[in-house]
């Protein structure tokens, strides 16, 4: 069974411009989950989704970002438009439910220049 | 804000057990212990989880104390493999935006030859 991936895996682009990743969870999995790490920081919870729907969006630093998830599967995230500090890696989790236990994808790298 | 404390970082010899403490003192009494570990740049990987019995799976064993105010993870026979920041999480199972990941800091653990 395949897991939870994500594309690209790395990614460089200059400063004002617009970069969006995908994830694509594991087959089955309501719940759809972003995180991210820049820099000397720890990971950071970012939003929520069950199928379709922003359950929990408290974690998006600011309205560059935009999530989407259409039709409850896999689903995008855009950083318009970019700026340095969103430098790091960004990593996508799902899970069957919301009790169940939630499995990451390997990330995708971000550098702003 | 992480619920858990662990040492920053431990070493252990390969071929011994690692024991990676990790005090969570405000448990709630429907909160899970979950381990994850990140290897590296990689995604998070999920290890163990438990609620109050001592568990145990193909990669490890969840110790949890009786009064479930801290735990311990047993790796039986460490391997250079096995180098990576070991998060302690706890997570309530399925209160809308509490069934999110809270990652702290971790411990680092270097297995050594």
């Amino acid at each position: 069974e395949a897991g939870v991936t994500q594309f690209p895996s790395h990614s460089v682009i200059e400063k004002g411009q617009t970069v969006t990743l995908r994830c694509d969870p594991i087959s089955g999995h309501d719940n759809l989950y972003w995180y991210r790490r820049v820099m000397g920081k720890e990971i950071k919870f970012l939003l929520h989704f069950v199928k379709e729907s922003k359950q929990d969006e408290s974690g998006m630093p600011n309205n560059r970002f935009l999530a989407e998830r259409t039709g409850g599967t896999y689903s995008t995230l855009k950083v318009q438009p970019a700026e340095l500090e969103d430098s790091g890696v960004y990593f996508c989790a799902s899970s069957q439910d919301r009790r169940n236990t939630i499995y990451f994808g390997e990330g995708s790298w971000l550098t702003v220049v | 804000d992480a619920k858990t404390t662990q040492p920053t970082s431990m070493d252990c010899a390969e071929g011994r057990a690692a024991n990676l403490p990790c005090n969570h003192s405000t448990i709630s009494g429907n909160e899970y212990v979950y381990w994850y570990r990140q290897i590296h740049s990689q995604g998070p990987q999920y290890i163990i989880h438990g609620l109050k019995n001592n568990e145990t799976n193909e990669m490890a064993s969840l110790i949890i104390t009786e009064d479930r105010k801290s735990s311990t993870l047993i790796l039986p026979h460490a391997t250079l493999r096995d180098t990576a920041v070991y998060y302690c999480i706890v997570r309530a199972p399925n209160t809308g935006t509490a069934s999110k990941l809270t990652f702290g800091t971790g411990t680092r653990l270097q297995v050594m030859l």
